[in-house]
């Protein structure tokens, strides 16, 4: 069973709509991510969050929002889908008590199409 | 401003060969480095970590290499595996960031029979 899973795996909306894609993780780790990715930038950071507590932006958090609902979920919002913001989009866990902090862990991804 | 830069988009090599993959980076705070592994519709998986003490790391038939003054690190493939091709990702953290990541924009790797 996979340890972080992410909910759709695909999804096609059109602009203006709003859409959430969820995250959970059954490895118990404290810190969760948000990354898109995009053909030829890399993953980039949206939010990040180091306990249920704690929300951070990352660097290109504009036009999204989360919400950590539990130690083991965290939900990535588009309140209104845009064009560029189609991407694919990933969810990722760490924990600094094991292993190294900088080790993330990510889920298999949501392909997002908004039209 | 790309903090991390891989500059080669796409790597081609024979199955038994050396990979030796690039990546640059800018910023002189960063003091770990690790490189990620993507096949296709699965999400980034951790290969290999390097930190700033040190300017190799070895696991296997993967090493890394780390050179502090260029501000340049290779990931080294020995040897080459058709099961290797796959994109790869560096990444790069400061120790002052908590663990956040940044990536460099990641190397497609072909590993030909």
């Amino acid at each position: 069973d996979a340890d972080v899973t992410q909910t759709p795996r695909n999804r096609i909306t059109k602009t203006g709509k709003r859409i959430m894609l969820e995250c959970s993780q059954t490895k118990g780790h404290d810190r969760m991510y948000w990354y898109r990715q995009d053909p030829g930038l890399g993953l980039r950071l949206i939010y990040y969050s180091f306990d249920v507590k704690d929300i951070n932006k990352g660097e290109i958090s504009d036009g999204y929002s989360v919400s950590r609902q539990a130690q083991a979920k965290f939900s990535l919002s588009l309140e209104s889908a845009i064009p560029n913001q189609t991407a694919l989009y990933f969810c990722a866990t760490s924990d600094p008590r094991v292993g190294h902090q900088e080790t993330q862990y990510f889920g298999p991804g949501t392909r997002l199409l908004v039209l | 401003d790309q903090q991390v830069k891989q500059n080669s988009p796409s790597l081609s090599v024979q199955e038994g060969r050396i990979s030796i993959l690039n990546c640059d980076y800018t910023n002189s705070m960063f003091d770990y480095f690790l490189w990620y592994k993507k096949y296709p519709a699965e999400g980034p998986t951790f290969l290999i970590s390097i930190s700033s003490i040190k300017d190799k790391n070895e696991d296997g038939r993967f090493t890394v290499f780390l050179n502090k003054s260029a501000k340049h690190l290779s990931l080294h493939i020995v040897p080459s595996q058709p099961g290797d091709s796959a994109v790869y990702f560096c990444a790069a953290s400061a120790n002052n960031q908590g663990g956040k990541l940044i990536f460099g924009q990641g190397t497609e790797l072909s590993v030909k029979p």
